[in-house]
């Protein structure tokens, strides 16, 4: 069974449109984040949530929007999308962020090419 | 500026050899994890070593710490074709909550 899972896992759309990533763990995790993963392969954490709040925002265009109808579940919608949000979004989860650290388990990725 | 950052950006050794690579960190922290990301998929976490460890060992992976050089290395040992893959250093910052910041990785290159 897949841990992390989100969908789609390719997604090509037009500038302009309006689109959603959606994102479930069945892991029992607490924590849920979203990575953005850029054509340079750096990866910068976008958005985290514990226990459906918003606990971290990182800099990111409030035409982003992060939803959590509960703790297993945190979806990406984005709005009038850009050319530069073409990258690979990925949803992640872990156990609480106590200062002892804690594996972050990653989805599989999801291609977001804006044309 | 990021926190992380991996040594070399690229890698290619023959299958059989040891591979190293390096990461450096700017902050404190209390641990430093290490991912592997094959081509088109996700990260997978290999393993976490914690400040006040200055080595452990998994499998073929031997991950060694340095906190007054703030760096870690990440040795695999008699590499194979599977090993081709980006590996990430990841580190946590704590503004508000606790974040893991990962580096831009090294691409690892494992030729038969």
């Amino acid at each position: 069974d897949t841990a992390v899972s989100q969908t789609p896992k390719y997604l090509v759309t037009q500038m302009g449109n309006d689109k959603s990533i959606k994102c479930e763990q069945n892991l029992g995790h607490d924590t849920m984040y979203w990575y953005k993963q850029d054509s340079k392969k750096f990866l910068k954490i976008m958005f985290s949530y514990n226990n459906k709040e918003l606990i971290i925002n990182e800099t990111v265009p409030n035409r982003f929007s992060p939803k959590s109808p509960d703790k297993a579940h945190l979806n990406l919608h984005i709005n009038s999308l850009e050319l530069g949000d073409s990258a690979v979004y990925f949803c992640a989860s872990s156990f609480d962020t106590g200062p002892s650290g804690n594996t972050i388990y990653f989805g599989e990725g999801s291609w977001l090419t804006v044309v | 500026s990021q926190q992380g950052e991996e040594d070399p950006q690229a890698l290619s050794i023959q299958e059989g050899e040891n591979a190293t690579m390096n990461c450096s960190y700017k902050t404190s922290i209390n641990n430093l994890q290490w991912y592997r990301q094959n081509s088109g998929r996700g990260l997978v976490h290999l393993i976490l070593i914690r400040s006040n460890e200055r080595e452990k060992h998994s499998g073929r992976l031997r991950v060694t710490l340095d906190t007054s050089k703030k760096s870690s290395s990440l040795l695999i040992t008699a590499s194979r074709a599977a090993d081709t893959a980006s590996y990430f250093c990841a580190t946590p910052i704590i503004q508000g909550a606790q974040k893991l910041v990962f580096g831009q990785g090294t691409r690892l290159t494992i030729n038969p």
